[in-house]
């Protein structure tokens, strides 16, 4: 049972645009959602979270956006920078929960061109 | 500060050998989390302890693996015997005890890169 789910495996830009990364999740408890990036051979770094109260965070070039009723989230990245290439997680804490429990999507490869 | 320290980097063994993996979490990290992550798929929690107690260990497979935090600091991830389909790499992630700040962030180390053959 796949929870939370990132469709696209990977995403190709050109340098200075947006980048879209899109998660679609089934729980409807989930309370917190966080996007991890991810460079090879390194563990995943966090870079942004969103509480579900709410609908959107940013934080620099990095904006994310909660759509509930949808059950869907995506992270914005403007503009692009090549250092930016790495896989992205979405992951969801569950909100009854307070083991902290982190729950994944696949992950998308982002690939920034110059 | 520092961050979440692991070792070894990569290992390869032979199946049915047996292999543990060392992490130090953030210092203060109440909580600390072994990941098992595979090629192509997004972390799986394995376990979890808060300070020395196992909080969530309900996808560890225990017959094979085990782990613990002595003195609720440092942990180490044992398997043995090893299968084929043990090869991934292994994440330790630390956070705040929960209730405190963002707890739900979770610091994660480089990771251990296992080769079973």
């Amino acid at each position: 049972d796949q929870q939370v789910k990132q469709n696209s495996p990977s995403l190709s830009v050109q340098e200075g645009r947006i980048s879209i990364l899109n998660c679609d999740y089934t729980n409807s408890m989930f309370d917190y959602f966080l996007w991890y990036k991810k460079y090879p051979a390194e563990g995943p770094t966090f870079l942004i979270s969103i509480s579900s109260i709410k609908d959107k965070n940013e934080d620099g070039r990095f904006t994310v956006f909660l759509n509930k009723s949808a059950k869907h989230l995506s992270l914005h990245i403007v503009p692009s920078q090549p250092g930016d290439s790495a896989v992205y997680f979405c992951a969801a804490k569950h909100g009854s929960s307070n083991t902290g429990k982190l729950i994944f999507g696949q992950g998308t490869t982002l690939q920034v061109k110059p | 500060e520092a961050g979440v320290a692991q070792s070894p980097r990569y290992k390869i063994i032979e199946k049915r050998q047996s292999v543990a993996f060392w992490c130090n979490p953030i210092s203060g990290h109440a909580t600390l989390y072994w990941y098992q992550q595979i090629l192509g798929q997004g972390p799986k929690l394995l376990i979890q302890f808060q300070n020395n107690g196992v909080v969530d260990d309900s996808q560890l497979p225990k017959d094979r693996f085990s782990a613990e935090r002595l003195k609720g600091v440092d942990s180490t991830l044992k398997i043995q015997p090893a299968k084929l389909e043990d090869s991934a790499v292994y994440l330790c992630a630390s956070s705040q005890s929960p209730g405190t700040g963002r707890s739900y962030e979770q610091y994660f180390g480089p990771g251990t890169r296992l080769t079973v053959t």
